[in-house]
């Protein structure tokens, strides 16, 4: 079984806030996705990575860094939270942008 | 471009059938279809590629249409665990990112 973890499922941060978001894999994909799912707007990307140290911009990077030191973590990192990037969180792995995605469970923050 | 998904929301009954459209303002290489219950992830349905054939899964089949940048996923006799946000995701080139839609919502009742 395809397992993805993420470091939390619900987080409450303060403006201003650096926040981490950590995934983890076990299943030695080169490929990690961030989205991030707002109601009707579906799941927008904001950064993925085909390898360590490598990274690309999504669709909705601004406000928003990545690092991938080792190829099974992923972390998403909001230098300054605002309460606009309150929102469900998403990580997504592939072993080839051709393949499927495989999804955590989610982090559900709050920016208040 | 953010594909654009219709309907946004359907209310079916045990047995019925259901489409739903994905649609592209630009020309793709590849549809994936993902099903998201309510409160877990994502899961991957299929996937159909520029020049491939129809796909299918049990009682769920897709369609692309490559000149009309459209794909249409099929939900026949649908059952109670077909419940659930639909989303396309669309790739423009070979190892291009997937670009989602907005998603559409399926309820099918007893």
């Amino acid at each position: 079984d395809v397992k993805v973890t993420q470091s939390s499922r619900y987080l409450v941060k303060r403006t201003g806030e650096k926040v981490f978001l950590e995934c983890v894999q076990d299943m030695d994909h080169e490929n990690m996705f961030w989205y991030r799912q707002d109601p009707g707007l579906g799941l927008r990307l904001i950064y993925f990575s085909y390898d360590v140290k490598m990274k690309e911009k999504g669709d909705i990077p601004e406000g928003y860094s990545v690092s991938r030191e080792k190829k099974e973590r992923f972390s998403l990192i909001l230098e300054s939270a605002s309460t606009n990037q309150t929102s469900m969180y998403l990580c997504a792995i592939a072993d080839s942008a051709l393949y499927e995605q495989y999804f955590g469970p989610g982090t559900r923050l709050t920016v208040t | 471009q953010q594909p654009v998904q219709s309907p946004q929301a359907v209310i079916l009954r045990e047995g019925e059938d259901a489409v739903i459209n994905c649609s592209s303002s630009k020309a793709l290489y590849s549809v994936h279809w993902y099903r998201q219950k309510h409160g877990e992830a994502p899961v991957f349905l299929m996937i159909l590629l520029k020049g491939g054939e129809q796909k299918g899964h049990e009682k769920i089949s897709a369609s692309f249409n490559e000149k009309k940048q459209q794909s249409s996923l099929y939900l026949t006799a649908s059952q109670l665990s077909y419940s659930g946000t639909y989303f396309c995701g669309t790739e423009i080139r070979i190892g291009g990112k997937l670009i989602f839609g907005q998603g559409t919502e399926l309820s099918v009742k007893p």
